[in-house]
């Protein structure tokens, strides 16, 4: 079957740097994409990791194994406004989302 | 480009109803998504086209959903008759195929079905 299992929450302060942690099965896979989404507003696309590896842009990294199917989003410099919800995100034929991981950042 | 632009941006209708969302896809993109998200479910994709051509609609959740895209710069969604289960956000995305590039999402259309 189909699955992506993220955290559903995570907290931490000002900053800080934080991990999200994504483990997936699926039957076909071209890649990992992580999505940030604002209370009420529109996904908006992160990251794409296509090969194995760590891509990086500016504060925030993204890393992949398929040999393992996991991933991580990778914040660092955490600041009030990263406060959102996280997605990671297969790409097989269309893309299909995890249920997210809802990152709390306090002063 | 004014990106990805749905329509309206918010809908209350009655059981029982027609409703019909839009959705106008970034110019050059030839893949376009609908997405519904609740709390319960998450961001489900409902269906995806490339080309205009609709490659998979195992997301529709069923016969009262369907989707249209007549045109490289069109596409809707319609559900008839609606029930109070179908309220969502409904959000469209468009890419290109083979790009590594995300998707651009819309700014969603917020269903309420009374």
């Amino acid at each position: 079957g189909q699955s992506l299992e993220q955290p559903s929450e995570v907290t931490a302060v000002e900053g800080a740097i934080v991990q999200i942690n994504c483990t997936y099965q699926t039957s076909g896979f071209y890649g990992l994409s992580w999505y940030q989404q604002h209370d009420g507003g529109a996904p908006t696309f992160l990251s794409y990791n296509g090969l194995d590896g760590l891509e990086e842009t500016g504060r925030f990294s993204s890393f992949l194994s398929r040999s393992d199917s996991y991933g991580y989003l990778l914040l660092q410099e955490l600041q009030m406004k990263d406060s959102a919800s996280y997605f990671c995100a297969v790409r097989d034929q269309g893309t299909r989302f995890g249920a997210g991981t809802r990152l709390t950042v306090k002063p | 480009d004014a990106g990805v632009i749905q329509s309206p941006r918010h809908e209350v209708t009655e059981m029982g109803q027609e409703v019909t969302l839009r959705c106008k896809p970034i110019s050059g993109h030839n893949s376009l998504f609908w997405y519904r998200q609740t709390m319960m479910r998450g961001l489900e994709l409902l269906i995806y086209f490339n080309n205009n051509v609709p490659i998979d609609d195992s997301g529709m959740p069923e016969d009262r959903f369907s989707a249209k895209m007549p045109n490289a710069s069109f596409s809707t969604l319609k559900i008839q008759p609606s029930e109070p289960r179908d309220s969502a956000v409904y959000f469209c995305a468009s890419s290109f195929t083979q790009g590594t590039g995300g998707y651009t999402f819309g700014s969603g259309t917020r269903l309420t079905v009374v």
